[in-house]
């Protein structure tokens, strides 16, 4: 089926640990972002990406390292998880960046707990 | 700082009257609004935008509207129903959203029978 998925659903890992979470989708977007839920926060973004190779800095990037290899793909890893990495991470795309196009599609979302 | 404030963290409405949720921004860069529904375990799902070249946009029972000179922005739900409790939150962004969208940190709707 079409769309956006993110793999796994629901983590629980120990500090220290390194852990990915997948992003994949079907639309062919150009761009691809990972944003972290956190109550009292909203959603805040952590990395995006505008095209295969192409990869930047948001809002919340501390702790976190993105590749993107594949259009369809955006891998995030947490190389050493920390307490404060407990949240919902939700990957999301859109079409081409340009204006008018801003509208992004969310994947499930994933529940990490680091212990 | 926060660029995107939605000020009331809930809001109950009865059934069939209007839902009004609020949104105040802060960046006049922003061109591009959007509003997103969000049940528990699911993603957040687009609902209704604007572009700031527009005051007003509809879409069945909602609305947008948008004041540039304040800065703000609402969402109107008429009829209201009961699927529409949810998380709703506001979200604006720039050049396309090139580099992502700003989120509000979003109103807890509930629609009382």
């Amino acid at each position: 089926d079409a769309g956006i998925t993110q793999s796994p659903r629901y983590k629980i890992t120990e500090t220290g640990r390194q852990v990915t979470l997948m992003c994949h989708q079907t639309w062919s977007h150009s761009y691809m972002f990972w944003y972290r839920q956190d109550l009292g926060h909203g959603l805040r973004l952590i990395y995006y990406s505008a095209a295969a190779d192409i990869t930047d800095k948001g809002e919340v990037p501390d702790g976190y390292v993105v590749s993107r290899s594949k259009t369809e793909n955006f891998p995030l890893t947490l190389e050493s998880a920390t307490r404060s990495q407990t949240s919902v991470y939700f990957c999301a795309s859109s079409d081409s960046g340009a204006p008018g196009t801003d509208t992004q599609y969310f994947g499930p979302g994933t529940r990490l707990t680091v212990l | 700082d926060q660029q995107v404030k939605q000020n009331s963290p809930s809001l109950s409405v009865q059934e069939g009257r209007i839902s009004i949720l609020n949104c105040d921004y802060t960046n006049s860069m922003f061109d591009y609004f959007l509003w997103y529904k969000k049940y528990p375990a699911e993603g957040p799902t687009f609902l209704i935008s604007i572009s700031s070249i527009k005051d007003k946009n509809e879409d069945g029972r909602f609305t947008v509207f948008l004041n540039k000179s304040a800065k703000h922005l609402s969402l109107h739900i008429v009829p209201s129903q009961p699927g529409d409790s949810a998380v709703y939150f506001c979200a604006a962004s720039a050049y396309g959203g090139a580099d992502g969208l700003t989120f509000g940190k979003g109103t807890h709707l509930i629609i009382q029978p």
